[in-house]
Formats: structure tokens, C-alpha cells, sequence
């Protein structure tokens, strides 16, 4: 039982157009969502985050949308770089834990 | 760097043995989890310590074990291995549960591979 399904393994990009990385959830108990950036042979790192009762939060060329009703949220990464090649995880956490369920991956290439 | 140690960051052993994975967490933080990744999942969450306390369990085999020690450093148990415990094992810190708690800082993890 899956609860964060991210369905696409893999994202290719052009450098300066925008990356869309999707993620749904089917667990209505969480509060918030977050996305970590991973590179290889290093742990995840914390990328931005978005409380439940929002619908978009943003930092700098990241912003994250959730659509409660359709159970989906996604990241726009804007322009896009190289340096953004990585594998992005969404996450779930919870409400009142600290658990985070995190989806398989996304694995995204951005090339000049 | 997240400010997580973890060590070591790979181990090979063979089926039937036991092994110990040991994480450090970030200085002050006070809340450590440990997490599975294996070939093609996403983090599997094993267990959250909170100052020396179990605070919540996950998808832990009872072959495996933890603890939070009074330096907040913290231990993962693996006996009894078995060829699909290979997997890649995160350790993460935060600085308290509810506060930020959703933050997690993760170490760069350690690679085990039964054989």
C-alpha cells in the first residue's frame, strides 16, 4: 500500500525551460508535503515544503502546487540548470508525527 | 554536509550475521530516525528516537533493533541478515518532534550488502 506515488521514474529537461515533477498521494492524513533532492552518494537534502492548508508555497526558482481535492501536488523548478540533475523524492508527513512517507523517486536530467 | 554522520558507509557481510550501523546526529538536534532504501523504493521508515525515547516505530523487521544513546548518537541492529536486507540505510535528525520536525536532515547513509 503505497501511500505517495510518484509514477514517473524519469524526467529529461533542456536547460532553461521548466521541470514539472508530479506526486500523489492517496492518505488524506497528512499535513504536510515535502520534496528532497538527492544526488549520488549523498542523502537527501531538503528542498522546499508546503503545509496542507496551503495550495502553493515558493522559493526562489522552486514552487510547489497541491491540489488537495485531486490529491496531487507537483514541483516547478524555473529555469531550469545542470546543477538540478538529481532524483527528487515527495514526501508526506503525518499529521501530529514526525513520520515522513516518502514515494519512490523521480529521476531528473536537465541537459544544456 | 548535512552535519549527520554516519559510518560506515559500506559494509559487506554474509547471511546469518549481524552487523551495527551508527549514526551521529546533527549537533543539538535531538530526534533521530532511521530509514531503508532498497533498489527501485523510496525510504522505508524503520524507527524515530526523541532523547533516548523510541517515539515511533515503522516497518521494522523484529530482527532489527535501535537505540538512542544519552550523546544522542544512535545505533541500528541488524541480525540474522538476509540476501533482501541489502539495501542502502539513512539515518536522519531533526531538532524535535513538532518543532520544524518536518525537516529532516539526512546523512549520506551506509551501503550494506549481504552476500
Amino acid at each position: 500500500d503505497q501511500q505517495v506515488k510518484q509514477n514517473s521514474p524519469s524526467l529529461s529537461v533542456q536547460e532553461g525551460r521548466i521541470s514539472i515533477l508530479n506526486c500523489d498521494y492517496t492518505n488524506s492524513m497528512f499535513d504536510y508535503f515535502l520534496w528532497y533532492k538527492k544526488y549520488p552518494a549523498e542523502g537527501p537534502t531538503f528542498l522546499i515544503s508546503i503545509s496542507s492548508i496551503k495550495d502553493k508555497n515558493e522559493d526562489g526558482r522552486f514552487t510547489v502546487f497541491l491540489n488537495k481535492s485531486a490529491k496531487h501536488l507537483s514541483l516547478h523548478i524555473v529555469p531550469s540548470q545542470p546543477g538540478d540533475s538529481a532524483v527528487y523524492f515527495c514526501a508526506g508527513r503525518l499529521y501530529n508525527t514526525d513520520k515522513l512517507i516518502f514515494g519512490t523517486g523521480t529521476r531528473l536530467q536537465v541537459f544544456p | 554536509d548535512s552535519g549527520v554522520t554516519q559510518t560506515p558507509k559500506h559494509l559487506i557481510t554474509a547471511t546469518g550475521q549481524r552487523v551495527t550501523l551508527r549514526c551521529s546526529p546533527r549537533s543539538g538536534d535531538l530526534s533521530v530516525y532511521w530509514y531503508q532504501q532498497s533498489l527501485d523504493q523510496g525510504l522505508q521508515f524503520l524507527i524515530q528516537y526523541y532523547n533516548g525515547e523510541e517515539r515511533a516505530k515503522g516497518n521494522i523487521l523484529e530482527r532489527f533493533s535501535a537505540q538512542q544513546f544519552p550523546d544522542l548518537h544512535s545505533e541500528l541492529n541488524l541480525s540474522s541478515l538476509e540476501l533482501g536486507d541489502s539495501a542502502l540505510y539513512f539515518c536522519a535528525s531533526s531538532v524535535a518532534p513538532g518543532v520544524g520536525g518536518e525537516k529532516l536532515f539526512f546523512g549520506s547513509g551506509t551501503q550494506l550488502s549481504v552476500l
